[in-house]
C-alpha cells in the first residue's frame, strides 16, 4: 500500500533533549511537508522540501531543523531551542502538479515535560 | 503569514440536515484553494482543490463554490449524516515563488447528531 509512515504515535521526552521524529513515504513524492498542530489551531507549517537535499523554512521553523536526504525521507528534529514543543506533528507529501493534493501521514503526538 | 479564516469554528446539526461553511483567504495572487476533511484518529484527506474562480466542485454530497476576487470559498454539505462528522480544513496557495506550502486556517468542527 502507498502512503505516509509516521512513528512513533506517542513520543514522550524531558525538556532539553533533542527529538527526531520519522516520516517515510513510498509515493514517489518530491513535495515533502512538515506540520504542528497545537489545541483550538490550525496547521501551522514548519518547515518543507520541494526535492532532495534541499528544503525552506515554514512559518515556524525556530526550534526545529530537517534534512531531506532521500525521497522517501524528511526527518524533523525538534531541538531544545523549541520553547513549546509538546504538539501534535503531521507530515505530508505531493506529489508532481502544482495543484496536486497533499497527503498525511496519522501523526505523531509529542510531549515534552 | 497569509491570514485564513474559517467560520463557524464548530457545528452542531441533526442528521439530515444541510450546512455550510466559509473560507475566507488573501483575494490577491490567488493560486489555488483546497479543502481537506479531518475525521477524528484518522489523517485528514483532500476533498477538493479548487483553482478558477466561479469553480464548483462535488463529491457525493459534499460541494464548493470559490470567488477569487472576494476571497471565499463555501463548503456545502446535503443530507449530513453522522459519518461526516469531522473537522473541515482550508488551505490557501498563493501564485508566487513561495513555492508549494498551504496555509490553513483553523478548521470548522463539524459535529451531525443521529
Amino acid at each position: 500500500d502507498g502512503g505516509i509512515t509516521q512513528s512513533p504515535k506517542y513520543l514522550f521526552r524531558k525538556e532539553g533533549q533533542n527529538v527526531t521524529l520519522s516520516c517515510e513515504q513510498n509515493l514517489n513524492h518530491d513535495a515533502m511537508y512538515w506540520y504542528r498542530q497545537d489545541p483550538g489551531q490550525g496547521l501551522r507549517l514548519i518547515y518543507y522540501s520541494q526535492i532532495v537535499n534541499d528544503f525552506q523554512k515554514g512559518d515556524i521553523a525556530e526550534g526545529y531543523s530537517v534534512s531531506r536526504e532521500k525521497k522517501e525521507s524528511f526527518p524533523l528534529t525538534v531541538t531544545s531551542a523549541q520553547k513549546n514543543p509538546t504538539a501534535f506533528y503531521l507530515c505530508a507529501s505531493r506529489g508532481s502538479g502544482f495543484f496536486s493534493e497533499q497527503y498525511f501521514g496519522p501523526g505523531t503526538r509529542l510531549t515534552v515535560t | 503569514i497569509l491570514n485564513v479564516e474559517q467560520s463557524p469554528q464548530s457545528l452542531h446539526v441533526q442528521e439530515g440536515d444541510s450546512t455550510n461553511f466559509t473560507c475566507s483567504f488573501p483575494s490577491s495572487n490567488f493560486y489555488a484553494l483546497h479543502w481537506y476533511r479531518w475525521e477524528t484518529a484518522k489523517s485528514p484527506e483532500a476533498l477538493f482543490v479548487m483553482t478558477l474562480n466561479g469553480d464548483e466542485k462535488k463529491k457525493g454530497r459534499i460541494s464548493a463554490t470559490l470567488n477569487t476576487k472576494e476571497g471565499y470559498s463555501y463548503l456545502y454539505i446535503k443530507g449530513s449524516q453522522p459519518e461526516d462528522s469531522a473537522t473541515y480544513l482550508c488551505a490557501f496557495m498563493r501564485g508566487e515563488t513561495s513555492g508549494s506550502r498551504l496555509t490553513f486556517g483553523e478548521g470548522t468542527q463539524l459535529t451531525v447528531n443521529p
